[in-house]
């Protein structure tokens, strides 16, 4: 099983790009999420989904779009990217039976000149 | 709404010295999950442990124990003993229960330098 498989690794984009980060998973997990890391603010919520075909926004939703059509995969958008998305963007699945710890996939460094 | 706090954002310890990192939370909800994750150098988030809200048991692995007292709303982390390698930062997390909707809310972090 590879777990959570985010890619790119590393990104730098131009203001106003568009880029998508993927995020895949083997696990079968219900739940997948999208999290930002900025220096001294520990990680933020983005966006969540609870399943295939529903997601949610979290505390930092603007600026980022996501969808889910498989169990699988949960990518998330970046529209117009701005210097403020600079950040290291991670991606958490959990399975629905609650209990388990939170499996992270590596991380995607972006930056935004 | 969920809250977690870590109030200390830098602690630096002398090798072999017992280090306590303090978590506090806040939730309206009876279940809950608290959580607790280290990020080394290399920047992966590395899972610790998971307490429910409904076992309030010290927990002890090896040189990691963990206090959760309901009545403070705390959940903190001492290192025993320790070691360069737990140099990181290390979150609090908190998951409430609600429906299968279980956001996970983190604390900003402490970071650890431990020195040899």
């Amino acid at each position: 099983n590879a777990g959570v498989t985010q890619t790119p690794k590393f990104q730098v984009l131009k203001t106003g790009q568009s880029m998508t980060l993927q995020c895949a998973q083997d696990m079968n997990h219900e739940y997948m999420s999208w999290y930002r890391q900025d220096p001294g603010m520990g990680l933020r919520l983005i966006h969540y989904s609870v399943g295939a075909g529903i997601t949610d926004q979290g505390e930092v939703p603007n600026g980022y779009n996501v969808s889910r059509s498989t169990t699988e995969d949960f990518p998330l958008r970046l529209l117009s990217a701005a210097p403020s998305q600079t950040s290291v963007y991670f991606c958490a699945t959990l399975p629905y039976q609650r209990g388990y710890g939170y499996t992270f996939g590596s991380g995607t460094r972006l930056t935004v000149v | 709404a969920q809250k977690v706090t870590q109030a200390q954002t830098e602690i630096s310890v002398v090798e072999k010295e017992d280090v306590t990192l303090d978590c506090v939370y806040e939730t309206r909800d009876t279940t809950y999950y608290l959580f607790w994750y280290k990020q080394p150098p290399s920047g992966e988030l590395v899972f610790l442990i998971r307490r429910n809200s409904f076992d309030e048991q010290n927990e002890i692995s090896g040189r990691y124990s963990w206090n959760f007292q309901k009545s403070t709303s705390s959940f903190n982390f001492t290192i025993t003993a320790s070691q360069v390698v737990d140099s990181a930062v290390y979150f609090c997390a908190l998951s409430e229960d609600r429906s299968g909707n279980t956001p996970l809310v983190f604390g900003k972090g402490t970071r650890l330098s431990v020195i040899a």
